[in-house]
C-alpha cells in the first residue's frame, strides 16, 4: 500500500539555523500539506499547496517558513531561522483530491536547541 | 470560530467494555467530520468520515448537528482499541484543511 514517506524521522538543530523538513507524497496525489504537532498539545495545520502553490496557510505559517515542490516526488518544509518554540513533530499529508482522505506520513521530530 | 473540543485526555476501559469518545465542534458552516487514530509509534490514519456512515472496527459515530457532537462509540472494547484518537473538522473550501481537537487516548485493559 502507497505511504507518505518523510525523512529525517529525527531533526536536531541549532537555534537560528535553517532546517528543511523532506516528504515524498504518494504518487498520484495532488495535495499537499504539513502540521505540526508540539508536545502535549493537538495537531496544527500549517499550510496546503496544490497546483505548484500554496493555497492555504495558518497564521503560524509566517515569513520563517517556506515550502516548495522541488521535483515530481518531493515535498519540503523550510525552517529560515529555526526558534526554540519550533520544536515539535511535523506532519505531512497528501490527497488525490481537495475533498478526499487525507494520508499521513510518519512525521518527523524537529529539536530546536 | 472553528474549533474541536474532546473534552477528556484519557479514558481508560476494560476489555468488553462499551466506549464512548467524546467530541464536540463549533463551526457554523456544513461540517465534514473524521476520526483519526494513532496507534503507539505509527501515524496517523483515518478511521471513519461521517458521510461514509461506515462501520470499521466495530466504531461508529454519528453527526449530531444539533448539538455539535460527533461522538465515537464501540460496544465492546478490545485491547487493540488502544490508542491516540483524534476527532477533526474539514471546512467547506478548504482543501482539505483539517482542524484537530486536542485527542483522547483510549486505554484498554485485560
Amino acid at each position: 500500500e502507497p505511504e507518505v514517506t518523510q525523512t529525517p524521522s529525527h531533526q536536531v538543530t541549532q537555534m537560528g539555523q535553517e532546517v528543511i523538513l523532506r516528504c515524498v507524497p504518494i504518487s498520484n496525489h495532488l495535495y499537499f500539506y504539513w502540521y505540526r504537532q508540539i508536545l502535549g498539545q493537538k495537531v496544527e495545520f500549517l499550510v496546503s499547496f496544490y497546483n505548484n502553490e500554496i493555497s492555504e496557510k495558518s497564521e503560524i505559517f509566517d515569513d520563517q517558513f517556506s515550502v516548495e515542490r522541488p521535483d515530481g516526488s518531493n515535498f519540503t518544509l523550510k525552517i529560515r531561522s529555526t526558534k526554540l518554540e519550533d520544536s515539535a513533530m511535523y506532519f505531512c499529508a497528501s490527497s488525490a483530491g481537495g475533498n478526499t482522505e487525507a494520508f499521513f506520513g510518519q512525521g518527523t521530530r524537529l529539536t530546536v536547541v | 470560530a472553528q474549533r474541536v473540543t474532546q473534552p477528556e485526555k484519557l479514558l481508560s476501559v476494560f476489555k468488553g467494555a462499551p466506549v464512548e469518545l467524546k467530541c464536540n465542534y463549533s463551526y457554523s458552516g456544513s461540517p465534514e467530520l473524521f476520526w483519526y487514530v494513532q496507534y503507539s509509534r505509527q501515524r496517523l490514519q483515518l478511521l471513519l468520515r461521517h458521510i461514509s456512515r461506515e462501520s470499521i472496527k466495530g466504531f461508529t459515530a454519528d453527526l449530531n448537528k444539533g448539538e455539535t457532537s460527533f461522538h465515537l462509540k464501540k460496544p465492546f472494547a478490545q485491547e487493540e482499541d488502544s490508542a491516540m484518537y483524534y476527532c477533526a473538522l474539514s471546512v467547506a473550501g478548504g482543501y482539505n484543511k483539517l482542524i484537530f481537537g486536542a485527542g483522547t487516548r483510549l486505554a484498554v485493559h485485560p
